[in-house]
């Protein structure tokens, strides 16, 4: 698996976006970015992940740079739940098959 | 189904005891897998079923740990003579056969203190 580096911490206000960087310049081609984060005192949450497109659902956006060497995390309109470690993780997509390589990530703290 | 469960949810033991934790993954999920997580660390993958089946076990951290899941339920990890080192978080998870890419459910872990 790539391997990815993240600020270890940021601060955003309440209501406002937040938008978490991530790079992975060694990611390969059938790599895929995924976002994972972690509350304090709970176990990580998937959020999103993607290959080349851009990808939104209810929690996130996920921005893919066209050479695919970095990615954003955009939270639209962060509250203060969001206030987690958030792990961006590039792998290969094997079914399941095997379990997940976490970093440090990064510390998100809503400011209110 | 309240998702994946873990039990104790904090566990205290004397250096030398043994330790068993329990996971129970969501009913329909034949993939269990467990993780260690430090104090300022991400968690770290140790082992996973599929089933009953023991797939990799290769990254569990000595032979003092062991995990089964004999009826392809739910799962026990068992720290033999624990060391102060073995304390931290210990974490499940559980998912389908072909949905690893956002199927990974994580219970909320058993906290390890070994004194």
């Amino acid at each position: 698996d790539a391997k990815t580096t993240q600020p270890p911490s940021m601060d955003c206000a309440e209501g406002r976006a937040a938008n978490l960087p991530c790079n992975h310049s060694t990611i390969s081609g059938n790599e895929y970015v995924y976002w994972y984060r972690q509350i304090h005192s709970q176990g990580p949450q998937y959020i999103i992940h993607g290959l080349k497109n851009n990808e939104t659902n209810e929690m996130a956006s996920l921005i893919i740079t066209e050479d695919r060497k970095s990615s954003t995390l955009i939270l639209p309109h962060a509250t203060l739940r969001d206030t987690a470690v958030y792990y961006c993780i590039v792998r290969v997509d094997r079914g399941g098959a095997d379990g997940l390589t976490f970093g440090k990530g990064t510390h998100l703290i809503i400011q209110p | 189904d309240t998702g994946v469960s873990q039990d104790p949810r904090h566990k205290i033991t004397k250096r030398g005891q043994n330790v068993t934790f329990r996971c129970d993954p969501i009913s329909e999920h034949n993939r269990l897998y467990w993780y260690r997580q430090t104090l300022g660390q991400g968690p770290e993958f140790l082992t996973y079923f599929q089933n009953e089946a023991q797939l990799e076990k290769s990254r569990l951290l000595s032979d003092r740990f062991s995990a089964e899941r004999p009826k392809g339920s739910f799962s026990t990890l068992e720290i033999q003579r624990t060391e102060q080192g073995d304390s931290a978080m210990y974490l499940c998870a559980s998912s389908i056969v072909g949905q690893g890419r956002d199927g990974y459910t994580f219970g909320s872990g058993t906290r390890l203190t070994v004194v």
